[in-house]
C-alpha cells in the first residue's frame, strides 16, 4: 500500500527551463512534506519542506506547492541546471518529528 | 562538525551470515531510522527509534534487528533470515524538521 506516490519515474528538461516534479499521497493525516535530492550511492540531501498550514514555500530556485484537497504536491525548479540532475524523492510525515514515508522517486535529467 | 556516519560504505557477506551495519550521529537527535533502497524503488522503512531504549518495526522489518542503547547509535543487523539482503541501506536521524541521512552502506551477499 503505497501511501506516497511519484507516478513519473523520469523527467527530462532543458537547461534554463522549469522542472516540475509531482507527488501524490493518500493519507490525509500527513501534515508535513519534504523533498530530497539523491545522487547514486549517496544519502539523500534535504531540499525544501512544507507544512500543511501553507500552500507554498520558496527557497531560491526551489518552490514547493501543496494542494491539500487533491492530496498533491509539486516541486518546481527554476531555472533548471545540469547539476540538478539526480533522483528526487518526496516524503510525508505526521508532524515534524515522526517517521518519513517516501515516494518511489523521479529521475530528473537536465540537458544542455 | 555535526553529522551522521554510516560504516562501512561497502560490505560483502556470505549467505547464511549475520552482519551489522553501523550508524552514529552527533546531532543530538532523538529519532533515528533505517531505510533500504532497491533499484527502481523508493526508500522503505525497516526500523525506527523515537527515543533511547525503544524502537518500532517499519514496513519491512522481517529478517532485521536493531538496538538503541545510546542516543548516538542505532546499529542494524541483517540476519540470515532476510531473503534478499543485497541493497543500499540508509540511516537517518531527525529532530523537529528535516531528517538527515548518512552516506549509506551497500551490502552485497556473495
Amino acid at each position: 500500500d503505497q501511501q506516497v506516490k511519484q507516478n513519473s519515474p523520469s523527467l527530462s528538461v532543458q537547461e534554463g527551463r522549469i522542472s516540475i516534479l509531482n507527488c501524490d499521497y493518500t493519507n490525509s493525516m500527513f501534515d508535513y512534506f519534504l523533498w530530497y535530492k539523491k545522487y547514486p550511492a549517496e544519502g539523500p540531501t534535504f531540499l525544501i519542506s512544507i507544512s500543511s498550514i501553507k500552500d507554498k514555500n520558496e527557497d531560491g530556485r526551489f518552490t514547493v506547492f501543496l494542494n491539500k484537497s487533491a492530496k498533491h504536491l509539486s516541486l518546481h525548479i527554476v531555472p533548471s541546471q545540469p547539476g540538478d540532475s539526480a533522483v528526487y524523492f518526496c516524503a510525508a510525515s505526521f508532524g515534524t518529528a515522526s517517521k518519513l514515508t517516501f515516494g518511489t522517486g523521479t529521475r530528473l535529467q537536465v540537458t544542455l | 562538525d555535526g553529522g551522521i556516519t554510516q560504516s562501512p560504505k561497502y560490505l560483502f557477506r556470505k549467505e547464511g551470515q549475520n552482519v551489522t551495519l553501523s550508524c552514529e550521529q552527533n546531532l543530538n537527535h532523538d529519532a533515528m531510522y533505517w531505510y533500504r533502497q532497491d533499484p527502481g524503488q523508493g526508500l522503505r522503512l525497516i526500523y525506527y527509534s523515537q527515543i533511547v531504549n525503544d524502537f518500532q518495526k517499519g514496513d519491512i522489518a522481517e529478517g532485521y534487528s536493531v538496538s538503541r542503547e545510546k542516543k548516538e547509535s542505532f546499529p542494524l543487523t541483517v540476519t540470515s533470515a532476510q531473503k534478499n539482503p543485497t541493497a543500499f541501506y540508509l540511516c537517518a536521524s531527525r529532530s523537529n524538521t528535516e531528517a538527515f541521512f548518512g552516506q549509506g552502506t551497500r551490502l552485497t551477499v556473495v
